[in-house]
Parts: structure tokens; C-alpha cells; sequence
């Protein structure tokens, strides 16, 4: 069984410019969340999808993060523009209804 | 605020000795623990569970400990081997299900031989 994908897994832009990241979660996984995680610290999460609704979006910056989740499957997570604070790897995860997460590599995002 | 807590960032351990790592919370609504491991490079594995209404929960080398009185819970590996050396992450949810985590800082294990 295949796993969750994420692309790219390496991504550096100057601050100021917008970057993007694709999550493909597991085949029937309703469920998708997007984290982020600093450096010495755990993920935190930004934004869970149930299908193609965002139910939990409290932790997203929205002045300068979306996300998207079209027909319920392929995600995508956008900054614009970035700042240098948002330096970190950036993690997708799905799962089945609500059972156990299964997560992808994750994107590292460096901003100079 | 830190809501689950792991306080040790590190451990070293030889092969074949018991590790035990530790997870402090302060939220009494979380009624479900979890455990996740992660190598470099990769995203984060769920390795064991546990249900605060359980005390403890079993499988092969690892085993949860929940001390809902103490908000604590434990990790214990046993035997330790060498493929165990890793980021280990304790998360915590308040939904009864794994929908919505709060995870610690993580504990890198070494595992020496």
C-alpha cells in the first residue's frame, strides 16, 4: 500500500516570495491534516480536512496561509508571502475517519 | 503553552537493556494517548496507543503505562535494539480518537550496542 506523498521534499525561496506543497494522502483516507513542525519541537497542526471540508482551521495563519482540498483527495498548502519564521518542515498526514494518522516525509521549507 | 510535555530530550541506552521514556500532560480533558517514532528524514510512525480507560497496553517489545492521577504515561521497550534509535513523539488527544493531536517536544533514543 502505497503511503502519503509529498512534493517537493525540499523547497528554499527568499522571504517575500510564495511557495506551495502537495499532499496525496493514502487511497480512502477521508481524513487529511497538514502540520507544522519547528525545529526541537512536534508537529502542530494547522488544518484537518473530513473529505473536502476544512472542520479544524484555528491554527492556520490565514493572512498569508491556504489550503485547498479538491474532491476530497490531493491537498494543497500555500504561503504567500512567506516570512523567515516560516522556516520549518511542513507535514501531511490522512487518515480513516478518525483512527491512527499515517504520515507523509514532510516538505522542509527554508526562507533566506 | 506546553499541554504534553516531554522533559528529557535524549536518552542512550545499550542493546538488550530497558528504555523508558517518559510523557507529562496538563489538559485533564485528553483521553487518548499516543506514541510515534521518527527517523530522520521521514515522517512520524505511530508505534502504540493507549485509552484512558486503560492503565497500561501491550504490544511485542513495547508497553504504555497511563497514571491518569499523575497525568503521566511511560514508554517502555524491551528489549532495546539498535533499529529502536530514534525521535520518539508522546501525543494527546481530547476527542476520545487520534482526530486531533497535541504532540511533545519528542525524546531522541540511542540505542548503543
Amino acid at each position: 500500500e502505497a503511503g502519503v506523498v509529498q512534493s517537493p521534499r525540499y523547497k528554499i525561496i527568499e522571504k517575500k516570495q510564495p511557495v506551495a506543497f502537495w499532499c496525496n494522502p493514502i487511497s480512502g483516507h477521508n481524513t487529511l491534516y497538514w502540520y507544522r513542525q519547528n525545529l526541537g519541537q512536534g508537529p502542530e497542526l494547522l488544518i484537518r480536512y473530513e473529505n473536502e471540508e476544512a472542520v479544524d482551521d484555528s491554527q492556520l495563519p490565514k493572512d498569508r496561509f491556504s489550503a485547498e482540498r479538491l474532491k476530497g483527495v490531493d491537498s494543497t498548502l500555500k504561503i504567500q508571502p512567506a516570512e523567515l519564521g516560516d522556516s520549518a518542515v511542513y507535514l501531511c498526514a490522512s487518515s480513516l475517519n478518525q483512527e491512527k494518522q499515517f504520515f507523509g516525509p514532510g516538505t522542509r521549507l527554508t526562507v533566506l | 503553552d506546553q499541554q504534553v510535555k516531554q522533559n528529557s530530550p535524549s536518552l542512550s541506552v545499550q542493546e538488550g537493556r530497558i528504555s523508558i521514556l517518559n510523557c507529562d500532560y496538563t489538559n485533564s480533558m485528553f483521553d487518548y494517548f499516543l506514541w510515534y517514532k521518527k527517523y530522520p528524514a521521514e515522517g512520524p510512525t505511530f508505534l502504540i496507543s493507549i485509552s484512558s480507560i486503560k492503565d497500561k497496553n501491550e504490544d511485542g517489545r513495547f508497553t504504555v503505562f497511563l497514571n491518569k492521577s499523575a497525568k503521566h504515561l511511560s514508554l517502555h521497550i524491551v528489549p532495546s535494539q539498535p533499529g529502536d534509535s530514534a525521535v520518539y513523539f508522546c501525543a494527546a488527544s481530547a476527542a476520545g480518537t487520534a482526530s486531533k493531536l497535541t504532540f511533545g517536544t519528542g525524546t531522541r533514543l540511542q540505542v548503543t550496542l
